[in-house]
This record gives C-alpha cells, sequence and structure tokens, in this order.
C-alpha cells in the first residue's frame, strides 16, 4: 500500500542553523501539507500546498518558514534560522482531494534544536 | 475558531477490558470527525471517520458516533488488545471557505497490558 515517508527519521541542529526536512507524498496525491507537534501539546497544522504554492497558512508559518516541490516527488520544508521552541515532530501530509478525501500522513521527523 | 478536547492521558487498561476516549469539538459549519492512532515509531493512521451526524465510523473493532447534539465523537472498543497500545488523536475536518486543515486534539496514550 502506498505511503507518505518522510527523512531524516530524527534531526539534531544547533540554534540558528538551516534545516529541511523532506517528505514525499503518495504519487497521485496533489495536496500536500505540513503539521507540527511540540512534546506533549496538540498537533497544529503550518501548511498546505497545491499546484505549486501555498494554499493556506497558520500563524506558526512565518518567514523562517518555507515550503517547496523541487521535482515530481519530493516536499520539504526549510526552517532558515532554527530557534529553540522549533524544536518538535513534524508530520507531512497528503491527499488527492482536499474536499472529501483523508489526508495520509508520514511518520514524522523529530527535530531537536539545542 | 475549531477546537477538539480529548480526554486525558495516560490510559492504562487489562486486556479484554473495555475502552473509552472522550473527545468534544467545537467548530462552525458541518466538520468531519476522525480518529487517527499512531503506534509507537509510526506515522499517523486513519483509525476511522464519520462525515455527518448521526454516522457511525467503525474499524478493527474500534468505533465512534458523531454526536452533533453533545459535540462529540467518543471512542470506544469493547474488548482491547496489547497490540492497541498506541496514541490516538481525535480531530476535525472543517472545509468550509478556504480552511481544509485538520484540528486535533492532544492525543491519548493507550496502554494496554496483558
Amino acid at each position: 500500500e502506498p505511503e507518505v515517508t518522510q527523512t531524516p527519521s530524527h534531526q539534531v541542529t544547533q540554534m540558528g542553523q538551516e534545516v529541511i526536512l523532506r517528505c514525499v507524498p503518495i504519487s497521485n496525491h496533489l495536496y500536500f501539507y505540513w503539521y507540527r507537534q511540540i512534546l506533549g501539546q496538540k498537533v497544529e497544522f503550518l501548511v498546505s500546498f497545491y499546484n505549486n504554492e501555498i494554499s493556506e497558512k497558520s500563524e506558526i508559518f512565518d518567514d523562517q518558514f518555507s515550503v517547496e516541490r523541487p521535482d515530481g516527488s519530493n516536499f520539504t520544508l526549510k526552517i532558515r534560522s532554527t530557534k529553540l521552541e522549533d524544536s518538535a515532530m513534524y508530520f507531512c501530509a497528503s491527499n488527492r482531494d482536499r474536499v472529501t478525501d483523508t489526508q495520509y500522513f508520514g511518520p514524522g521527523t523529530r527535530l531537536t534544536v539545542l | 475558531g475549531d477546537s477538539v478536547t480529548q480526554m486525558e492521558g495516560p490510559v492504562t487498561l487489562s486486556e479484554e477490558a473495555f475502552l473509552t476516549i472522550n473527545c468534544t469539538y467545537t467548530a462552525t459549519g458541518y466538520p468531519s470527525l476522525f480518529w487517527y492512532v499512531q503506534y509507537p515509531g509510526e506515522g499517523l493512521q486513519l483509525l476511522l471517520k464519520a462525515t455527518k451526524a448521526d454516522d457511525k465510523g467503525s474499524n478493527k473493532g474500534f468505533e465512534a458516533t458523531y454526536r452533533k447534539e453533545t459535540t462529540s465523537f467518543h471512542l470506544e472498543k469493547g474488548s482491547v488488545q496489547v497490540s492497541d497500545s498506541a496514541v490516538y488523536f481525535c480531530a476535525l475536518y472543517s472545509s468550509g471557505g478556504s480552511n481544509y486543515k485538520l484540528t486535533f486534539g492532544k492525543g491519548t496514550l493507550l496502554t494496554v497490558n496483558p
């Protein structure tokens, strides 16, 4: 069964460094999402992406964040200058139809900022 | 805005015990409701969903009924197994206007002992 994959599973970085989290959505899906979960808190929506542009973003998704689909398979989340409070689990998700279709999630990347 | 409140964990049960995890929501319009499950080391997997009032979602022995009058979507299972040990997330999906994101509860850790 097709699944969403994410790499790396765990990333450790120093404050102020740039990180890129990678996701490979399911191949025939058209809508892509990033969510994050700070330890002990809710899973929060960050951004949705369709047709090579951002569809919606939350207030968390400030200028330090960017997303890109650099080729036909990858979907990336870049944090330009990481802060301690960016430490969280980051989940990628995708679906074919954003109105009626379930979002399928990857296993997540745990980001630790020191 | 939309919100989901679910029972605080952790929940510890013996095998074959009855499980209830409470979930209530606040939303405008008519959201779809979901339970996602996260097994150790894995991503968020859809467990079940319901898209309108009085619908019952069911899967793997788990059930939840969409109750509009009480704005609830409680998860139940009649006889849990050790393999059900996981974190369970209640979520809603409002597709009004340009809003196509999932709103999650905090998650409830379930541990089932033999």
